[in-house]
């Protein structure tokens, strides 16, 4: 079985440019989150959706958005570029929720760099 | 205002030995925590949970013990093996929300 892929890997934009990353889930899986990883500070969670529906969301601002497609694929946007959205964007996706399943499945992410 | 906290950034351990990674949560409403593993270049693994109704749970060299009345949770890896080389972070939820709260993570250096 395929495990969850992200496009593209390595990004480079500047300041005030918007950027689309995507996610491919794990086959069957409904459930996906987004996080944004910098040094120091863990994983902060972005978003997650869940058929297509966005269930829950973390404390970023409106320049990040996301969005489910009816075969589980999803895409987060991120407008108006700032140097400090530079980070790994993380993808995972599980059967369910992504707090109580047996655990989310991560993809490789995309590495964003904001010049 | 950091819920879940992994204080030591980084632990090393000679090969064989015990490695015991902690975390430390605030928030009492957490019933469900899990163990993921970061490769570099890589998205985090599943490593293993823990319902809070359990004060440990075991798999293969690796077991998690929960203190819920010290909200403290470590992560045991017996025998350490050079392949555990990397970061460890813990993740905690709460029955009334999907969100998994994430610490900052623990570098685990296993020495030969």
């Amino acid at each position: 079985k395929a495990g969850v892929t992200q496009t593209p890997r390595y990004l480079i934009k500047t300041r005030g440019q918007q950027v689309t990353l995507s996610c491919s889930p794990i086959s069957g899986h409904r459930s996906v989150s987004w996080y944004q990883q910098t040094p120091g500070q863990g994983l902060q969670f972005l978003f997650e959706y869940f058929s297509e529906t966005q269930r829950n969301k973390g404390n970023f601002p409106g320049r990040f958005s996301g969005r489910q497609f009816s075969n589980s694929r999803s895409e987060m946007n991120v407008s108006t570029l700032e140097l400090g959205d530079s980070a790994l964007y993380l993808c995972a996706s599980s059967l369910q929720s992504s707090g109580r399943a047996g655990g989310q499945y991560f993809g490789p992410g995309t590495r964003l760099t904001v010049t | 205002d950091q819920q879940v906290k992994q204080n030591s950034p980084s632990l090393s351990v000679q090969e064989g030995r015990i490695s015991i990674l902690n975390c430390d949560y605030t928030n009492s409403m957490f019933d469900y925590f899990l163990w993921y593993k970061k490769y570099p270049a890589e998205g985090p693994t599943f490593l293993i949970s823990i319902s809070s109704i359990k004060d440990k749970n075991e798999d293969g060299r690796f077991t998690v013990f929960l203190n819920k009345s010290a909200k403290h949770l470590s992560l045991h890896i017996v025998p350490s093996q050079p392949g555990d080389s990397a970061v460890y972070f813990c993740a905690a939820s709460d029955g009334s929300n999907y969100q998994l709260i994430w610490g900052a993570g623990t570098k685990l250096i296993i020495k030969p």
